[in-house]
């Protein structure tokens, strides 16, 4: 299994450019998630995904937007690049949490490193 | 609302010195806590959950539900430990709260 993984590792982009980070997990979890990392402040949830076609927003969601159309991929879609996006961006997976599942952890990808000017 | 604090950003012991991570949350129900490590420039990844109370690496994590605390302990500290370490609490409703992390540094 590759695990979770993320396209592209490293992006520079412009104020007002568009992208979409990729995400994709061959492990059949039912949960995905996006969070940004910054300096001091940890790991702040983006967007978060329970199954296909359900997504809800985390802590920090504006100027973001995700999907979730298959199981194995959760792209994170920004709109309008802002430099208060440079960031750290981590897609993770993991299975619902429930009594007869002991172990529940979340996998996370391999991060992309996002530069906005 | 659930929360994981985090005290100390920064954390310097010397190599062979005992190193505790404060980790305090704050949940109203049944928490399932872990600790994430992320060496220099890698993915985090899974360190100790609390429900298998295992030792990895040498370190080892006890929840104390009356003092709310999950704190990460090792008896001597090795230069490769230097890390981030990040506290972790899921909810429920499966989501994951992390605490802001503490960046320890093992001095030669």
């Amino acid at each position: 299994n590759a695990g979770v993984t993320q396209t592209p590792k490293f992006q520079v982009l412009k104020t007002g450019q568009s992208m979409t980070l990729q995400c994709a997990q061959d492990m059949n979890h039912e949960y995905m998630s996006w969070y940004r990392q910054d300096p001091g402040m940890g790991l702040r949830l983006i967007h978060y995904s329970v199954g296909a076609g359900i997504t809800d927003q985390g802590e920090v969601p504006n100027g973001y937007n995700v999907s979730r159309s298959t199981t194995e991929d959760f792209p994170l879609r920004l709109l309008s690049a802002a430099p208060s996006q440079t960031s750290v961006y981590f897609c993770a997976s993991s299975t619902p949490r429930r009594p007869d599942r002991v172990y529940n952890e979340q996998f996370f990808g391999p991060g992309t490193r996002l530069t906005v000017l | 609302a659930q929360r994981v604090t985090q005290p100390e950003k920064l954390l310097s012991v010397f190599k062979g010195a005992p190193v505790e991570l404060k980790c305090n949350y704050s949940y109203s129900g049944s928490p399932e806590l872990f600790w994430y490590v992320q060496y220099s420039r890698q993915r985090l990844q899974l360190l100790l959950r609390h429900i298998s109370r295992e030792s990895i690496k040498g370190f080892t994590a006890d929840l104390n539900k009356g003092e709310t605390s999950f704190h990460l302990k090792k008896p001597f500290a090795q230069e490769e430990d230097s890390a981030m370490y990040y506290c972790a609490l899921r909810s429920w409703s499966n989501q994951f709260y992390f605490g802001t992390g503490t960046s320890l540094t093992v001095i030669p």
